[in-house]
């Protein structure tokens, strides 16, 4: 079974849409992060989070709420989706022991088309 | 501008050619430097690590890190088919995980 999986793998959905991506790990690491990709744009991080107490916005919050429900689980919700939030999205893991959290863990990604 | 600039490509070589792909950047104060692989439709996976200035070399691949040019490369030497991937650089100025990538490379070895 892989180690971090995503949930759905795809969706398409209309504007002003509430909508939930999933993510579940089972690495056992207390950092997880949620980041976004688009062509030319590379990976961008939207919320991080260091364990179950402690949620960081990163580059691109707005638009996106997160949450940590469990070491194991963390999830992305856009309140109102809006087109330019098609891309696709990636949920990643990284050890909280010092000098580790450069190597982070992705899911497979969720493509997410907002129509 | 950008933090971290990758030239999107694509590059296409022939198979046992040598690939050579960069990154430049413009914040002094990164220090952990990272290669990560993405194949189509996957995440991407770590393939390389250095931190601070220098060279490390892995089997087939070598990354160098000029801090004084903010410029950083990896090269995959004997390229195979199964090299074809999206290769993105990845940078951050700790180790607490906020990373900075570039927009990645494709890279498509012919046979």
């Amino acid at each position: 079974d892989a180690d971090v999986t995503q949930t759905p793998r795809n969706r398409i959905t209309k504007t002003g849409k509430r909508i939930m991506l999933e993510c579940s790990q089972t690495k056992g690491h207390d950092r997880m992060y949620w980041y976004r990709q688009d062509p030319g744009l590379g990976l961008r991080l939207i919320y991080y989070s260091f364990d179950v107490k402690d949620i960081n916005k990163g580059e691109i919050s707005d638009g996106y709420s997160v949450s940590r429900q469990a070491q194991a689980k963390f999830s992305l919700s856009l309140e109102s989706a809006i087109p330019n939030q098609t891309a696709l999205y990636f949920c990643a893991t990284s050890d909280a022991k010092e000098g580790l959290s450069y190597e982070q863990f992705f899911g497979p990604g969720t493509r997410l088309t907002v129509l | 501008q950008k933090e971290v600039e990758q030239d999107p490509g694509p590059l296409s070589v022939p198979e046992g050619a040598i690939v050579s792909l960069n990154c430049t950047y413009s914040n002094s104060a990164f220090q952990y430097f990272m290669w990560y692989r993405q194949y189509s439709r996957k995440g991407p996976e770590l393939l390389m690590y250095t931190y601070s200035s220098g060279n490390k070399e892995d089997g087939r691949f070598t990354a160098q890190v000029d801090k004084s040019s903010k410029y950083i490369s990896l090269f995959i030497r004997d390229s195979q088919p199964s090299d074809s991937a999206t290769y993105l650089c990845a940078m951050e100025t700790d180790s607490w995980g906020k990373l900075q990538f570039g927009a990645g490379t494709q890279v498509v070895v012919t046979p």
